[in-house]
């Protein structure tokens, strides 16, 4: 089957650095986004990855292994904003996107 | 980027009837739509997902007769709650993407539906 594990929940300071993970077992792969979603509102892109390496974009960085079945999202200089659900998504083999559980990400001052 | 427009944001209607949500891609074809669900609290769940053109493929648990999804235009989708109960009370998103691999899922503001 296809299955896609993400943390349930992480808590991190304001200021610091978190690390979000997200593995993946899917038939094919044809790349993987990161969506943030607070709470109440849809979903919002962050960032997509199809080749191997490190993504940055200002504060929020993705990387992927696909040998691995590997991802992350690491978000710096942590802000209250940033409180919110992260969702790692993967695009298969017939272009269906598959969602983690999302990652409540809890910011404390 | 692209906007996906849903309609409407907040509706409030009474057990036994039906809510008819939209889901319209402003300024793209969306090839494929997707309709979740989330509860307070809980992540989104998937309901189904559409094809232009065919019906729609619907997730384990999820019932197609009451929850009929339409896409018949590269740029509308609906999904009709049909005799609406208390426990359909929900938020539910679409989202709609083209047909290339490396193109994002583009999501509309949702939908609180509030059966009462």
């Amino acid at each position: 089957g296809q299955n896609i594990d993400q943390p349930t929940e992480m808590t991190a300071t304001e200021g610091a650095i978190v690390q979000i993970n997200c593995t993946y077992q899917t038939s094919g792969f044809n790349g993987l986004f990161w969506y943030q979603q607070h709470a109440g509102e849809a979903p919002t892109f962050l960032s997509y990855n199809v080749l191997d390496g490190l993504e940055e974009k200002g504060r929020f960085s993705s990387f992927l292994s696909r040998s691995k079945g590997y991802s992350y999202l690491l978000l710096k200089e942590l802000q209250m904003k940033d409180s919110a659900s992260y969702l790692c998504a993967v695009t298969d083999s017939n272009y269906q996107l598959i969602w983690g559980a999302g990652t409540k990400l809890i910011i404390k001052p | 980027g692209a906007v996906v427009s849903q309609h409407p944001s907040r509706v409030i209607c009474k057990s036994g009837t039906s809510v008819k949500i939209e889901c319209r891609s402003l300024d793209f074809q969306a090839t494929t739509m997707f309709w979740y669900r989330q509860f307070p609290k809980q992540s989104l769940m998937l309901m189904a997902t559409s094809n232009e053109g065919s019906k729609a493929t619907y997730e384990q648990g999820v019932e197609k007769d009451k929850f009929l999804i339409n896409h018949a235009s590269l740029t509308l989708s609906t999904l009709t709650v049909t005799s609406a109960h208390p426990e359909d009370s929900s938020f539910y998103i679409c989202s709609a993407r083209g047909s290339a691999a490396n193109t994002e899922a583009f999501f509309g503001q949702g939908t609180r539906l509030t059966v009462v």
